[in-house]
């Protein structure tokens, strides 16, 4: 299993560019959720799904926009790029939030400039 | 509001126990007490979590107050792979959503 894979590393992008955030699981997780970390900061959630065809906003939602069409991938759309969205970018998935069992799995992240 | 507090930051000699607490005093029921940690550039990693009693696995363990309110990540002996930051997230049990709360978390060193 590669887990959850996220592309790219890196990128710097201008302002008012767009771009799309790529994230994909191989493990049939139903749940799948946007982070991004600012320097010294706790992760904030952006958007998740709970599965194909159902998303829903996080605590930072404005700026970004997604989708999920597959159960596997869940991908993050920039579209005019802001320098306040410099920030490392998390995906991350999880089975079916049964509290005794909970746990979701992270992706390496992708770190994003924009200037 | 991730509604638990913890230290900024904690030093720990290599080979030793490691205690990070955590303090969740508005803690309801359904609560349980998740924690993860991020190594230097990587993403979080779960670590473990508990509702009441105190809970062991291969890589910890988590101590639960009695009254709930606060709770202890016990690294039985630290070492250099230890060094990252350690997140205390309450956890709603009733949730459908799953969605986690992250704090700015514990830095711990570990020193050689």
């Amino acid at each position: 299993n590669a887990g959850v894979t996220q592309t790219p590393k890196f990128r710097i992008l201008k302002i008012g560019q767009s771009m799309t955030l790529q994230c994909a699981q191989d493990m049939n997780h139903n749940y799948m959720y946007w982070y991004r970390q600012d320097p010294g900061m706790g992760l904030k959630l952006i958007y998740y799904s709970v599965g194909a065809g159902i998303t829903d906003k996080g605590e930072v939602p404005n700026g970004y926009n997604v989708s999920r069409s597959t159960t596997e991938d869940f991908p993050l759309r920039l579209e005019l790029a802001a320098p306040s969205q410099t920030s490392v970018y998390f995906c991350a998935s999880s089975y079916l939030p049964l509290a005794g069992t909970y746990e979701q799995y992270f992706g390496p992240g992708t770190r994003l400039t924009v200037t | 509001d991730a509604k638990t507090t913890q230290p900024n930051s904690m030093e720990s000699n290599e080979e030793e126990p490691v205690h990070l607490p955590c303090n969740h005093s508005t803690i309801s029921g359904t609560d349980y007490i998740h924690w993860y940690r991020q190594l230097p550039s990587q993403g979080p990693e779960y670590v473990i979590h508990g509702l009441t009693s105190n809970v062991n696995n291969r890589m910890a363990s988590l101590a639960i107050a009695e009254d709930r309110k606060s709770s202890t990540l016990i690294l039985h002996r630290a070492t250099l792979r230890d060094a990252a930051v350690y997140y205390c997230i309450r956890y709603d049990g009733s949730s459908n959503t799953g969605k986690l709360i992250f704090g700015q978390g514990t830095t711990l060193q570990v020193k050689p």
